[in-house]
């Protein structure tokens, strides 16, 4: 299976701030298609998750342009250009090119 | 407004069964793959299982593959999770979510509420 790895299990931000959240998988998660199946998730304090960015680096719908995601074959990146309060949650990567499989998980808190 | 809403969770007994639904609506249910993921407590995600449009192609994840049976009708716009001998590690919440899929490419767009399973004498 592909083991996805999230280095940074808390993340204090400081209202207004950047952050920066990677992502590394195991194999290079780069399809035939030339797009990268990796996705984020983020899953607020009591909630189901949501998706914030699909395929590497294109927005669902409804998601602030203060996401963005990035990154190509084995490392990825979230960033949030400004947090805001409401962004406090774990964030997810996962893949789905083979087996999908979930990072840990990254909890993103407000200083 | 798109809607998923699981039920069937409860309290049971280890080796016992229970049958998870998940009530779709404001789509196409028909026009969707679909899946169920878990995260037992204080934990993080895990995928279990997919099906395609008409139930005719499924997958899941080794540590569920013969327990578990992930199956819809698309007459009653409703998802299933049939899990049988169940053991205390399957203690989670179970999410169905929908799933976008083209060009062999996938992902979760939507999620339910999420239904609570405890296994435990």
């Amino acid at each position: 299976d592909i083991v996805m790895t999230q280095s940074t299990l808390s993340l204090p931000v400081t209202p207004g701030e950047p952050a920066s959240i990677s992502c590394r998988s195991s194999q290079s998660l780069l399809h035939s298609s030339g797009y990268n199946h990796l996705d984020w998730y983020l899953q607020k304090p009591g909630q189901s998750p949501q998706l914030l960015i699909y395929l590497g680096s294109y927005r669902a719908s409804g998601v602030p342009d203060r996401f963005s995601g990035s990154g190509s074959g084995t490392d990825f990146t979230l960033k949030i250009s400004r947090v805001e309060a409401d962004d406090v949650g774990v964030y997810y990567c996962m893949q789905a090119l083979q087996t999908p499989t979930f990072g840990q998980g990254t909890r993103l808190e407000i200083k | 407004e798109m809607q998923l809403v699981e039920s069937g969770g409860g309290l049971v007994q280890p080796g016992g069964s229970l049958r998870l639904s998940c009530a779709a609506s404001g789509f196409i249910f028909s026009n969707y793959y679909m899946g169920w993921v878990r995260q037992a407590p204080g934990k993080g995600l895990e995928w279990l299982t997919n099906i395609n449009k008409d139930g005719s192609g499924k997958s899941c994840v080794d540590s569920v593959k013969g327990r578990f049976t992930i199956s819809r009708d698309n007459t009653k716009n409703s998802l299933y999770l049939q899990m049988n001998s169940l053991r205390a590690e399957d203690t989670a919440v179970y999410y169905c979510a929908r799933i976008d899929w083209s060009l062999d490419l996938w992902y979760f767009d939507y999620w339910g509420q999420g239904t609570l399973v405890t296994v435990s004498s």
